[in-house]
């Protein structure tokens, strides 16, 4: 079945880069996205990237897709304390489901 | 105004007392979602509903029922509630359209003793 696996913890000093990784399994899923969740809060919508795409950048974030080893990854440049979150990747398969990741955890520190 | 609410945001109730959670959306979608999350695991789904008449399994519905009353109202049913459904729950909301965003509701965190 559809599995999308993520590491649970990074932690890492602001202003430096963070890279966050995932993988999926699903080779039809259209699209590909990044959630963000902070503390008490619900998702909100980071960014996405269509499948047909290798590279999506949009200020401090670029997502790249690896279709081939199905592996996506969420680069954060200079990364603020306020970057402190859970972050989920989550694949499109069939009608319109999503599966999400197990998320990871971000710990920015001074 | 917050677009997705979630009633209530916080409940602790017993083992076998039937429990609901409500959410309601004024963003106008056709689409709702039921989510739980648990710590290392994510969120899986348990219910959707893309239409007032329409209503859908997730991977993990068992224990669970749902009533869709109107396009902007999806509420969730714990019939008998046990511990292993401690949990938080999100509602979500989605068009569909072409990159089909899904906007969250703040969450209802419930403990079942």
């Amino acid at each position: 079945g559809e599995d999308v696996e993520q590491s649970l913890f990074l932690s890492v000093r602001e202003g430096d880069s963070s890279v966050i990784n995932c993988t999926y399994t699903d080779s039809s899923s259209t699209y590909l996205y990044w959630y963000k969740q902070e503390p008490g809060a619900g998702l909100q919508l980071l960014t996405y990237i269509f499948s047909n795409m290798d590279m999506k950048q949009d200020q401090r974030l670029t997502v790249l897709l690896n279709k081939k080893d199905k592996h996506l990854s969420l680069r954060i440049a200079d990364t603020q304390t306020g970057d402190s979150a859970i972050y989920f990747c989550a694949e499109r398969y069939n009608t319109d489901k999503l599966i999400f990741g197990t998320g990871t955890r971000l710990q920015v520190f001074p | 105004d917050a677009d997705v609410t979630q009633t209530p945001r916080n409940r602790i109730t017993k083992t076998g007392k039937r429990i609901m959670l409500e959410c309601s959306q004024t963003k106008g979608h056709d689409r709702m979602y039921w989510y739980r999350q648990d710590p290392g695991l994510g969120l899986r789904l348990i219910y959707y509903s893309f239409d007032v008449k329409d209503i859908n399994k997730g991977e993990i519905s068992d224990g669970y029922s749902v009533s869709r009353q109107a396009q902007a109202k999806f509420s969730l049913s714990l019939e008998s509630a046990i511990p292993n459904q401690t949990a938080l729950y999100f509602c979500a909301t989605s068009t569909g359209g072409t990159y089909n965003e899904q906007f969250f509701g703040p969450g209802t965190r419930l403990t079942v003793l």
